[in-house]
């Protein structure tokens, strides 16, 4: 596709449930990002990948929190036992090459609420 | 670590006026980019203008230009002849320019400009 695509672009579950969110970055991109807003708030890093390196999780809240990439391309970040406080719109950014102060194309984003 | 700070939560200018938006940063860093980026409603993230640390000139895009000062870490974005169009949250980010993570930014808590037609 011309952009990041992200899906679902909204999600309501009740508390303790699992929920899969999805990512699908510019193709040729090698790097991939996730990024949590919470209401009001800026953006919290998660997560990154690059290429076929070992992700940079040093972002992640808590181990409830955990993403994969497959294949180089499309990136699910699964959140389980959600909790309230998980409530936030979670961005997936991706560009060309991570070593280059290149620009991240982010997509528009997975509102998440708990209940 | 590095820190990104807003002070402004809220601005609003009238269509075709100017408007300044603050950003200060906490770095003991000497390479490193900074970004402002423009969040519309669509929530799409886009950047609207970078800088590099090492130069000394201030970067412009059309309307849009900062006014960067190293040693104060200051980064602040000034729009010219502001449209209805440029109401969005902006972001000031910070990337360092040895960050092992590739291009991970650290942003602000972000400001509301409302333009008033």
């Amino acid at each position: 596709g011309a952009g990041v695509s992200q899906s679902p672009s909204n999600k309501v579950t009740e508390k303790g449930k699992d929920v899969e969110l999805r990512c699908d970055p510019i193709s040729g991109h090698t790097a991939l990002y996730w990024y949590r807003q919470s209401l009001g708030q800026g953006l919290e890093f998660l997560i990154y990948f690059q290429g076929n390196s070992a992700p940079d999780k040093s972002g992640l809240p808590s181990d409830r929190f955990s993403a994969e990439r497959t294949g180089g391309s499309v990136s699910t970040l699964t959140i389980q036992r959600t909790q309230q406080e998980d409530s936030a719109v979670y961005l997936c950014a991706s560009s060309f090459w991570a070593g280059a102060p290149g620009e991240l194309f982010f997509g528009e984003g997975s509102r998440l609420t708990v209940l | 670590a590095q820190t990104v700070t807003q002070s402004q939560p809220e601005m609003s200018v009238q269509e075709a006026e100017t408007v300044t938006l603050s950003c200060t940063y906490d770095t003991s860093e000497s390479d490193y980019y900074l970004f402002w980026y423009k969040q519309p409603p669509s929530r799409q993230m886009i950047l609207v203008i970078r800088q590099e640390a090492y130069k000394q000139q201030n970067a412009t895009e059309n309307r849009f230009s900062v006014n960067f000062q190293k040693a104060a870490k200051s980064f602040s974005l000034k729009i010219s002849d502001s449209q209805l169009g440029d109401a969005a949250m902006y972001f000031c980010a910070y990337r360092s320019a040895w960050e092992t993570s590739g291009s991970r930014l650290t942003f602000g808590e972000g400001t509301q400009l409302t333009v008033n037609p």
